[in-house]
C-alpha cells in the first residue's frame, strides 16, 4: 500500500511566521503535489513536483514555495503565513509509470491555522 | 481550463441505494476517478473507470459513464452509515481537477 506522510496534523502559526509543511512518501512515486481544501471551494492545486529539483505552479501558487531536494520529500514553504492561509493542506503522489492512469494517492492532510 | 461540477449534499435511510453525479467538461481523460474522504482525513481512491467503459462494478460500488453527456455517476447499493463521508470525482491526466465534493449522510 502507498504511504503518504505528513508531518503534522495540526499546526497553530502566527501571522508573518515561516511554516514548513512536510511531506515523505514511501513508494518511489516519481510525482507529488500539495492542495489545499476550503470549504465550498473544494481541492485547489498549489504546486506540484515531477521530478527532484522540479517544481511546476499549480492553481494558486501565490505566497507558496515548495522544495524538492530527495524523491521521496516534498516541502511546501509559507515565506510569511497570512490568516487567508488558513486551511487543510494535503500532500499526494502519483506514479509516472502509466501515464494514463495516474491516481493520486494521498495524505491525511495537515491543518493549518495562522492566527 | 478543465472544470467538474457535483451537487453539494445527498441524505440517505441506512440499506437504500445512493447515486452520486458528476459532470465534467474536459473529454480527453483516459481514467475518471471517485475518491472518498472521512471526516478530518485525506483523499481515499475508491474506483476510476476507463473513458471507453460505459460501466464498472467493484462490491457495492457501481460507476456510469455517459461520455457523450460527459456525465459520471458513483452508484453505493446498501448503503451503510459508514459510507457517511464527503465523496469528490476527478478528471485529467498526472494533475487531476476535482469536483467540490458530494457530502454523503447516511442515517440509521
Amino acid at each position: 500500500d502507498v504511504k503518504v506522510t505528513q508531518s503534522s496534523r495540526y499546526l497553530v502559526k502566527r501571522t508573518g511566521e515561516k511554516v514548513f509543511l512536510e511531506c515523505v512518501q514511501d513508494m518511489d512515486h516519481e510525482n507529488m503535489f500539495w492542495y489545499r481544501q476550503d470549504p465550498g471551494l473544494g481541492l485547489r492545486l498549489i504546486y506540484f513536483s515531477y521530478d527532484v529539483k522540479m517544481k511546476e505552479k499549480g492553481d494558486i501558487p501565490e505566497g507558496y514555495s515548495v522544495s524538492r531536494e530527495k524523491k521521496e520529500r516534498f516541502s511546501l514553504i509559507l515565506e510569511s503565513a497570512s490568516t487567508n492561509q488558513t486551511s487543510m493542506y494535503l500532500c499526494a503522489s502519483s506514479s509516472s509509470g502509466d501515464r494514463d492512469n495516474s491516481p493520486l494517492h494521498f495524505g491525511n492532510g495537515t491543518r493549518l491555522t495562522v492566527t | 481550463g478543465e472544470d467538474v461540477e457535483q451537487s453539494l449534499f445527498l441524505s440517505v435511510r441506512e440499506g437504500d441505494s445512493s447515486v452520486i453525479n458528476c459532470t465534467y467538461t474536459d473529454s480527453s481523460s483516459t481514467y475518471l476517478y471517485w475518491y472518498k474522504q472521512e471526516p478530518g482525513a485525506g483523499l481515499q481512491l475508491l474506483t476510476y473507470i476507463f473513458s471507453n467503459m460505459d460501466m464498472k462494478q467493484d462490491q457495492r460500488l457501481t460507476v456510469l459513464l455517459n461520455k457523450k453527456d460527459k456525465h459520471l455517476s458513483l452508484r453505493i447499493a446498501d448503503t451503510q452509515t459508514g459510507d457517511s463521508a464527503i465523496y469528490f470525482c476527478a478528471t485529467g491526466y498526472s494533475t487531476l481537477t476535482f469536483g467540490k465534493g458530494t457530502m454523503l449522510l447516511v442515517s440509521p
